[in-house]
C-alpha cells in the first residue's frame, strides 16, 4: 500500500521560499506522477505541479513563474518551492499520486499525503 | 483553464434519502478518440485530504460504497449517493483531468437534513 508522508516548514514570512517534501513508502516511484494541490482556510482545492521520475515536469500557468517541483528518485522524494510567498500562499499543502504511466492513462490524485499547514505572515 | 462548476454550494439531505451533487465543466472533457470522460470525484473530510471515490467520471474506486455512483456527458456530471448515512457527511469535489492545469470545482458542503 503506497503511502505518503510530507513535511517541511510551517510558518514563513512574507518573500520567503516555501521548501516542501514528500516521501513515497510502499509501491513504485518511478511508474507514476507526483503532484503538489494545495487549499487556502476554508477553500477549494487548487492544483499546482507535476513531476515524473524522469524529470518531466507541469505547471500550473497561474503559479509557475515562482514554483519548481524536484524529484529524488534516489530516496523516492519529490519536493515543491515556491519563492516569494505572500499571505495569499497561506494554505494547506498536499502531495499526491497522479496514476498516469507509460501504459495507463490517469490524471486523478490518489493517495494524498496528510497535509502541511502553511502560514505566511506579514 | 477549464472551469469546474458545481451545483449546489451545499445540500441537506435525510438519512436514507438521495444525494445528487452536479459539477459542469466550461468545456467538454471527453476525448473522442477513447470515448472516457477524464472526470473525478473525491470526499473530504474535515482535517483529513481528499479521499478519492470515482475516476473516469463513473468507474468506483476500490473500496468506495456502491451507494456512491458517478454519471455524465462531457460537460455536465452527477455524483449520486443512493442512500445518505452519517458517514457521508463531507466536502464533495470533481476535477478535471482532461487538460493542465488540472481543476476542481469550487466544492459541495453535505449534510444531514
Amino acid at each position: 500500500q503506497v503511502q505518503l508522508q510530507q513535511w517541511g516548514a510551517g510558518l514563513l514570512k512574507a518573500s520567503e521560499t516555501l521548501s516542501l517534501t514528500c516521501a513515497v513508502y510502499g509501491g513504485s516511484f518511478n511508474d507514476y506522477h507526483w503532484s503538489w494541490i494545495r487549499q487556502p482556510p476554508g477553500k477549494g482545492l487548487e492544483w499546482i505541479a507535476r513531476i515524473h521520475h524522469s524529470g518531466s515536469t507541469n505547471y500550473n500557468p497561474s503559479l509557475k513563474s515562482r514554483v519548481t517541483i524536484s524529484v529524488d528518485t534516489s530516496k523516492n522524494q519529490f519536493s515543491l518551492k515556491l519563492t516569494s510567498v505572500t499571505a495569499a500562499d497561506t494554505a494547506v499543502y498536499f502531495c499526491a499520486r497522479d496514476p498516469t504511466t507509460a501504459e495507463q492513462l490517469g490524471g486523478w490524485f490518489d493517495p494524498w499525503g496528510q497535509g502541511t499547514v502553511v502560514t505566511v505572515s506579514s | 483553464d477549464i472551469v469546474m462548476t458545481q451545483s449546489p454550494d451545499s445540500l441537506a439531505v435525510s438519512l436514507g434519502e438521495r444525494a445528487t451533487i452536479n459539477c459542469k465543466s466550461s468545456q467538454s472533457v471527453l476525448y473522442s478518440s477513447n470515448n472516457k470522460k477524464y472526470l473525478a470525484w473525491y470526499q473530504q473530510k474535515p482535517g483529513q485530504p481528499p479521499k478519492l471515490l470515482i475516476y473516469w467520471a463513473s468507474t468506483r474506486e476500490s473500496g468506495v460504497p456502491d451507494r456512491f455512483s458517478g454519471s455524465g456527458s462531457g460537460t455536465d456530471f452527477t455524483l449520486t449517493i443512493s442512500s445518505l448515512q452519517a458517514e457521508d457527511v463531507a466536502v464533495y469535489y470533481c476535477q478535471q483531468y482532461y487538460i493542465t492545469p488540472f481543476t476542481f470545482g469550487q466544492g459541495t458542503k453535505l449534510e444531514i437534513k
